[in-house]
């Protein structure tokens, strides 16, 4: 199947700094991926849409300057938590429909996810 | 609103007993129909579902889509501890996101 990676698989960071998460297709091109959250016992919980080359769609509820998502290229796409709080602290992964219908266009492959804990 | 609901939400047996889990749904323009398995990290994909009554099974595995009655059921045979997830179900509507459920978390004890 199609692989999803995503870095890093974890970080610790001060209250007020940014992050930035890598999502990467490494075997096929991904035009749309998408970011979700996911709280300890929870549901995943769809944060947005990135698509490449325009603006990423978000879900009621978030914050788009919060959560900056850069989709510059068919294979990479890249959430930023701006001014990272305590409250951001959560697992977030990003997937990606497969690619082309042979590879398994409409299944959604995941990235490993990151936990990211705010000081 | 597009809605997907699974039952039971958590649920604890022995090794080798058999599990039955359930996926609801109420959405417009159902597309597919997909069961993910997810341990400690990301979910890895178990089945695709699109057409009613064909069972598709994967070992232990199998599952089912009724789209009469917008449901399917993932059932696990002679479970073992190494089943031990939660089991995410979603749907995917036409021409929009895929909708997922709770889950149901899936202990099996030894």
């Amino acid at each position: 199947g199609a692989v999803v990676s995503q870095h890093p698989s974890w970080v610790i960071c001060k209250s007020g700094t940014s992050v930035k998460i890598e999502c990467r297709s490494l075997d096929f091109q991904a035009t749309t991926m998408f970011w979700y959250r996911q709280f300890p016992k929870q549901s995943l919980m769809l944060m947005a849409t990135s698509n490449e080359g325009s603006k990423a769609t978000y879900e009621q509820g978030v914050e788009k300057d919060k959560f900056l998502i850069n989709h510059a290229s068919l294979t990479l796409s890249t959430l930023t938590v701006t001014s990272a709080h305590p409250e951001d602290s959560s697992f977030y992964i990003c997937s990606a429909n497969g690619g082309q219908e042979a590879r398994g266009y409409e299944k959604l492959f995941f990235g490993s996810g990151t936990q990211l804990s705010v000081l | 609103e597009d809605k997907v609901v699974q039952s039971p939400l958590s649920l604890v047996v022995h090794e080798g007993d058999t599990v039955t889990l359930n996926c609801s749904y109420e959405v417009t323009n159902f597309r597919s129909l997909l069961w993910y398995k997810q341990e400690k990290k990301a979910p890895t994909f178990l089945f695709m579902l699109t057409s009613s009554g064909i069972e598709k099974k994967s070992g232990r595995l199998s599952s089912i889509l009724d789209k009469k009655e917008l449901f399917s059921i993932l059932n696990i045979t002679a479970t073992q501890t190494g089943d031990s997830a939660v089991y995410l179900c979603a749907v995917r509507p036409y021409g929009q996101n895929f909708v997922f459920g709770p889950g149901t978390r899936l202990s099996v004890l030894p």
